[in-house]
Protein backbone atom coordinates (compact mmCIF):
# COMPACT_ATOMS: atom_id res chain seq x y z
CA UNK A 1 0.00 0.00 0.00
CA UNK A 2 0.83 3.62 -0.94
CA UNK A 3 1.73 5.39 2.37
CA UNK A 4 1.35 9.43 3.13
CA UNK A 5 3.05 11.21 5.10
CA UNK A 6 1.84 14.84 6.20
CA UNK A 7 3.32 17.49 8.00
CA UNK A 8 3.21 18.93 10.10
CA UNK A 9 0.52 17.42 11.86
CA UNK A 10 -0.88 20.98 13.62
CA UNK A 11 -0.22 24.96 12.38
CA UNK A 12 -1.10 27.94 14.42
CA UNK A 13 -1.21 30.84 11.74
CA UNK A 14 -3.06 34.24 11.73
CA UNK A 15 -5.79 35.79 9.17
CA UNK A 16 -3.54 37.08 5.98
CA UNK A 17 -0.78 34.49 6.86
CA UNK A 18 0.67 32.09 4.28
CA UNK A 19 0.77 28.77 4.87
CA UNK A 20 2.02 25.42 3.43
CA UNK A 21 1.20 21.83 3.94
CA UNK A 22 3.30 19.16 2.46
CA UNK A 23 2.05 15.46 2.10
CA UNK A 24 4.99 13.11 0.63
CA UNK A 25 3.88 9.11 -1.05
CA UNK A 26 5.80 6.39 -0.42
CA UNK A 27 6.42 5.74 -4.15
CA UNK A 28 5.96 7.62 -7.15
CA UNK A 29 2.54 8.28 -7.50
CA UNK A 30 2.47 10.75 -10.74
CA UNK A 31 0.51 13.68 -10.24
CA UNK A 32 -2.63 11.62 -8.33
CA UNK A 33 -2.84 13.78 -5.31
CA UNK A 34 -5.92 15.25 -3.88
CA UNK A 35 -6.47 17.99 -1.23
CA UNK A 36 -9.48 17.94 1.20
CA UNK A 37 -10.99 20.36 4.12
CA UNK A 38 -12.54 19.48 7.01
CA UNK A 39 -14.41 21.11 9.75
CA UNK A 40 -15.91 19.48 12.15
CA UNK A 41 -18.65 17.61 12.48
CA UNK A 42 -18.72 18.07 8.72
CA UNK A 43 -18.03 16.37 5.67
CA UNK A 44 -14.67 16.75 3.73
CA UNK A 45 -14.79 19.16 0.50
CA UNK A 46 -12.54 18.61 -2.01
CA UNK A 47 -9.95 21.43 -2.89
CA UNK A 48 -7.61 20.39 -5.50
CA UNK A 49 -7.53 17.51 -7.55
CA UNK A 50 -4.73 16.01 -10.33
CA UNK A 51 -2.03 17.60 -7.66
CA UNK A 52 -2.94 21.71 -8.82
CA UNK A 53 -6.25 21.60 -10.47
CA UNK A 54 -8.71 23.57 -8.45
CA UNK A 55 -12.38 22.02 -7.59
CA UNK A 56 -14.87 24.16 -9.03
CA UNK A 57 -15.94 26.68 -6.59
CA UNK A 58 -13.21 26.83 -4.37
CA UNK A 59 -11.09 30.29 -3.72
CA UNK A 60 -7.86 30.55 -5.86
CA UNK A 61 -6.22 31.87 -2.27
CA UNK A 62 -5.56 27.52 -2.30
CA UNK A 63 -3.21 25.87 -4.74
CA UNK A 64 -1.52 22.74 -5.24
CA UNK A 65 2.05 21.71 -6.18
CA UNK A 66 3.89 19.09 -7.02
CA UNK A 67 4.59 15.65 -8.77
CA UNK A 68 5.96 12.20 -8.11
CA UNK A 69 6.87 11.54 -4.07
CA UNK A 70 6.13 15.15 -2.92
CA UNK A 71 3.12 17.52 -2.90
CA UNK A 72 2.08 21.03 -1.38
CA UNK A 73 -0.94 22.69 -0.36
CA UNK A 74 -1.09 26.49 -0.09
CA UNK A 75 -2.85 29.28 0.98
CA UNK A 76 -2.12 32.38 0.04
CA UNK A 77 -3.63 34.70 2.47
CA UNK A 78 -5.47 32.96 5.17
CA UNK A 79 -9.20 34.01 5.61
CA UNK A 80 -11.44 33.32 9.37
CA UNK A 81 -13.32 30.21 7.36
CA UNK A 82 -10.06 28.81 6.24
CA UNK A 83 -9.02 26.88 9.73
CA UNK A 84 -10.53 23.54 9.44
CA UNK A 85 -8.09 20.80 9.23
CA UNK A 86 -6.63 19.84 5.52
CA UNK A 87 -5.70 16.25 4.08
CA UNK A 88 -4.03 14.81 1.29
CA UNK A 89 -4.87 12.09 -0.92
CA UNK A 90 -3.37 9.37 -3.15
CA UNK A 91 -5.54 8.48 -5.96
CA UNK A 92 -2.72 6.48 -7.93
CA UNK A 93 -4.05 3.19 -6.97
CA UNK A 94 -6.23 1.30 -4.41
CA UNK A 95 -6.24 0.93 -1.38
CA UNK A 96 -6.64 5.29 -2.04
CA UNK A 97 -4.74 6.51 0.99
CA UNK A 98 -5.26 9.61 3.03
CA UNK A 99 -2.56 11.82 4.81
CA UNK A 100 -3.15 11.79 8.89
CA UNK A 101 -4.33 15.47 8.38
CA UNK A 102 -3.00 18.92 9.36
CA UNK A 103 -5.24 20.96 12.03
CA UNK A 104 -4.79 24.33 11.25
CA UNK A 105 -5.41 26.38 14.24
CA UNK A 106 -5.96 30.78 14.91
CA UNK A 107 -2.66 31.92 16.50
CA UNK B 1 -27.67 20.05 -6.87
CA UNK B 2 -25.82 16.74 -6.85
CA UNK B 3 -26.42 15.33 -3.27
CA UNK B 4 -25.67 12.28 -1.42
CA UNK B 5 -27.69 10.56 1.66
CA UNK B 6 -26.82 7.82 4.05
CA UNK B 7 -28.72 6.00 5.93
CA UNK B 8 -28.09 3.30 8.33
CA UNK B 9 -25.81 3.59 10.90
CA UNK B 10 -26.34 2.46 14.45
CA UNK B 11 -25.42 0.32 16.98
CA UNK B 12 -24.84 -3.08 16.23
CA UNK B 13 -22.72 -5.67 18.71
CA UNK B 14 -19.11 -7.53 17.86
CA UNK B 15 -19.80 -10.15 15.04
CA UNK B 16 -22.97 -8.33 14.09
CA UNK B 17 -23.92 -7.00 10.68
CA UNK B 18 -25.05 -3.43 9.20
CA UNK B 19 -26.55 -2.12 5.95
CA UNK B 20 -25.71 1.43 4.86
CA UNK B 21 -27.08 2.97 2.00
CA UNK B 22 -26.50 6.21 0.11
CA UNK B 23 -29.19 7.82 -1.83
CA UNK B 24 -27.86 9.70 -4.72
CA UNK B 25 -29.37 12.77 -6.73
CA UNK B 26 -28.96 15.33 -9.11
CA UNK B 27 -26.34 13.99 -11.20
CA UNK B 28 -26.58 10.44 -13.61
CA UNK B 29 -25.59 8.07 -11.23
CA UNK B 30 -24.48 5.35 -13.25
CA UNK B 31 -21.70 7.08 -14.77
CA UNK B 32 -19.40 7.62 -11.86
CA UNK B 33 -17.35 5.98 -9.65
CA UNK B 34 -18.61 5.94 -5.87
CA UNK B 35 -16.63 5.37 -2.79
CA UNK B 36 -16.80 4.67 1.08
CA UNK B 37 -14.83 6.79 3.66
CA UNK B 38 -14.86 6.19 7.24
CA UNK B 39 -13.49 8.38 10.03
CA UNK B 40 -12.95 6.92 13.56
CA UNK B 41 -13.73 9.46 16.51
CA UNK B 42 -11.08 11.77 16.57
CA UNK B 43 -8.90 10.36 13.74
CA UNK B 44 -8.28 10.88 10.29
CA UNK B 45 -9.78 9.85 7.04
CA UNK B 46 -9.78 6.07 5.68
CA UNK B 47 -11.07 5.01 2.30
CA UNK B 48 -12.83 1.59 2.63
CA UNK B 49 -14.42 0.71 -0.61
CA UNK B 50 -14.87 1.80 -4.00
CA UNK B 51 -17.40 0.73 -7.14
CA UNK B 52 -16.85 1.95 -10.42
CA UNK B 53 -19.30 3.08 -12.77
CA UNK B 54 -20.14 0.73 -16.09
CA UNK B 55 -18.42 -2.53 -15.37
CA UNK B 56 -18.86 -2.40 -11.14
CA UNK B 57 -15.55 -3.47 -10.42
CA UNK B 58 -15.09 -3.12 -6.49
CA UNK B 59 -12.04 -2.52 -4.73
CA UNK B 60 -11.77 -2.83 -0.70
CA UNK B 61 -9.17 -1.94 1.87
CA UNK B 62 -7.43 -4.57 3.33
CA UNK B 63 -8.75 -4.34 7.68
CA UNK B 64 -12.12 -4.74 5.93
CA UNK B 65 -11.92 -7.35 2.71
CA UNK B 66 -13.70 -10.57 2.99
CA UNK B 67 -15.74 -8.72 5.95
CA UNK B 68 -17.82 -5.58 4.01
CA UNK B 69 -19.24 -5.77 0.24
CA UNK B 70 -20.02 -3.02 -1.92
CA UNK B 71 -22.39 -2.57 -4.77
CA UNK B 72 -25.40 -0.07 -6.13
CA UNK B 73 -28.82 -0.35 -7.74
CA UNK B 74 -28.72 1.52 -10.74
CA UNK B 75 -32.56 1.58 -10.53
CA UNK B 76 -33.09 3.12 -7.65
CA UNK B 77 -29.42 5.70 -7.46
CA UNK B 78 -28.21 3.64 -4.61
CA UNK B 79 -25.34 2.79 -3.26
CA UNK B 80 -24.62 0.11 -0.24
CA UNK B 81 -22.40 -0.96 2.15
CA UNK B 82 -22.54 -4.32 3.32
CA UNK B 83 -20.92 -4.78 6.06
CA UNK B 84 -20.79 -8.07 8.22
CA UNK B 85 -18.37 -9.28 11.25
CA UNK B 86 -18.17 -5.96 13.04
CA UNK B 87 -15.23 -5.06 15.04
CA UNK B 88 -14.99 -2.56 18.17
CA UNK B 89 -11.99 -0.94 15.09
CA UNK B 90 -15.02 -0.27 12.78
CA UNK B 91 -16.59 2.14 14.86
CA UNK B 92 -16.56 5.55 12.54
CA UNK B 93 -18.82 8.25 10.51
CA UNK B 94 -18.82 6.20 7.29
CA UNK B 95 -19.34 8.68 4.33
CA UNK B 96 -20.19 7.62 1.00
CA UNK B 97 -18.36 9.71 -1.75
CA UNK B 98 -18.91 10.73 -5.74
CA UNK B 99 -15.62 10.09 -7.73
CA UNK B 100 -15.30 13.04 -9.88
CA UNK B 101 -12.41 11.26 -11.85
CA UNK B 102 -9.26 10.14 -10.91
CA UNK B 103 -10.20 8.63 -7.75
CA UNK B 104 -10.90 12.39 -6.26
CA UNK B 105 -14.25 13.02 -3.91
CA UNK B 106 -16.22 15.67 -4.95
CA UNK B 107 -19.34 15.21 -3.35
CA UNK B 108 -19.38 13.29 0.30
CA UNK B 109 -22.96 12.32 1.86
CA UNK B 110 -23.40 13.94 5.49
CA UNK B 111 -22.08 10.72 6.41
CA UNK B 112 -24.14 8.14 9.19
CA UNK B 113 -22.39 6.66 12.63
CA UNK B 114 -21.59 3.28 13.02
CA UNK B 115 -21.15 1.84 16.34
CA UNK B 116 -19.82 -1.33 17.00
CA UNK B 117 -19.98 -2.37 20.67
CA UNK B 118 -21.35 -4.72 23.53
Amino acid sequence: DIQMTQSPSSLSASVGDRVTITCRASQNIGNYLNWYQQKPGKAPKLLIYAASSLQSGVPSRFSGSGSGTDFTLTISRLQPEDFATYSCQQSYSPPYTFGRGTKLEIK
Amino acid sequence: EEQLLESGGGLVQPGGSLRLSCAASGFTFSSYAMSWVRQAPGKGLEWVSAITGGDAHTYYADSVKGRFTISRDMSKNTLHLQMNSLRAEDTAVYYCAKDRSLNAFDIWGQGTMVTVSS
